[in-house]
């Protein structure tokens, strides 16, 4: 049981490019999320998604598209890199948003890096 | 709405003495309210988690938390500091319902040996 687990860990592009974040968990969970990390901040929802094929606008969503075609994959798209996107990403996932069992599990990150 | 304020973005405290971290919270509804830990270049564990049962919430690695509502406070508590517990620790609301997490900018604690 792996849990909640991102690729890759590190990435650095240059301003322009266009890359993917891939999110995976196995614990069956129905909700996953994207959040950003910036220094001296918490954690800002970027997309969520609440099922297969379903995905939702969070607090920081311009210049990302997600995709959530398996129910155990969360994808993060970046289609014009920018500086402002150099952060430390998190996916997250949850089984429901039911106060007993609404826990994130989050995985380790992904330290992205726009020149 | 929902918000966290962390009220010390940095802790300071001697090993084997008290930690206390302390979060305040808004939100219109009853809350689920979370404490994670994050270790450095790691992701975030979850210490603990207050759901309106029990008010004083236990969570692992001695840390425990009380949810005051007349004070809309849930400050973090261990009894004695280790050097393993240094890291930033994250106070997270969530409004029983909505989807969002709300974190607090963070609060760094040292425990000097």
């Amino acid at each position: 049981n792996a849990g909640v687990t991102q690729t890759p860990k590190f990435r650095v592009l240059k301003t322009g490019q266009s890359m993917t974040l891939l999110c995976a968990q196995d614990m069956n969970h129905e909700y996953m999320y994207w959040y950003r990390q910036d220094p001296g901040m918490g954690l800002r929802l970027i997309h969520y998604s609440v099922g297969e094929g379903t995905t939702a606008k969070g607090e920081v969503p311009d210049g990302y598209n997600v995709s959530r075609l398996k129910k155990q994959n969360f994808l993060l798209g970046l289609e014009s890199a920018a500086p402002s996107q150099t952060s430390v990403y998190f996916c997250a996932s949850s089984y429901s948003k039911a106060a007993r069992t609404d826990t994130q599990y989050f995985g380790p990150g992904t330290r992205l890096t726009v020149l | 709405a929902q918000s966290v304020t962390q009220l010390d973005s940095h802790v300071s405290v001697s090993e084997g003495t008290p930690v206390l971290l302390r979060c305040n919270y808004s939100s219109s509804y009853s809350p689920s309210l979370f404490w994670y830990v994050q270790h450095p270049n790691k992701g975030l564990q979850l210490l603990l988690k207050y759901t309106s049962a029990a008010t004083l919430v236990k969570g692992i690695n001695g840390f425990e938390a009380e949810f005051k509502k007349s004070e809309t406070s849930f400050h973090l508590t261990k009894p004695s500091a280790h050097m393993s517990d240094a890291a930033e620790y994250f106070c997270v609301v969530r409004t029983t319902g909505a989807n969002n997490l709300f974190f607090g900018t963070g609060t760094r604690l040292t425990v000097i040996p």
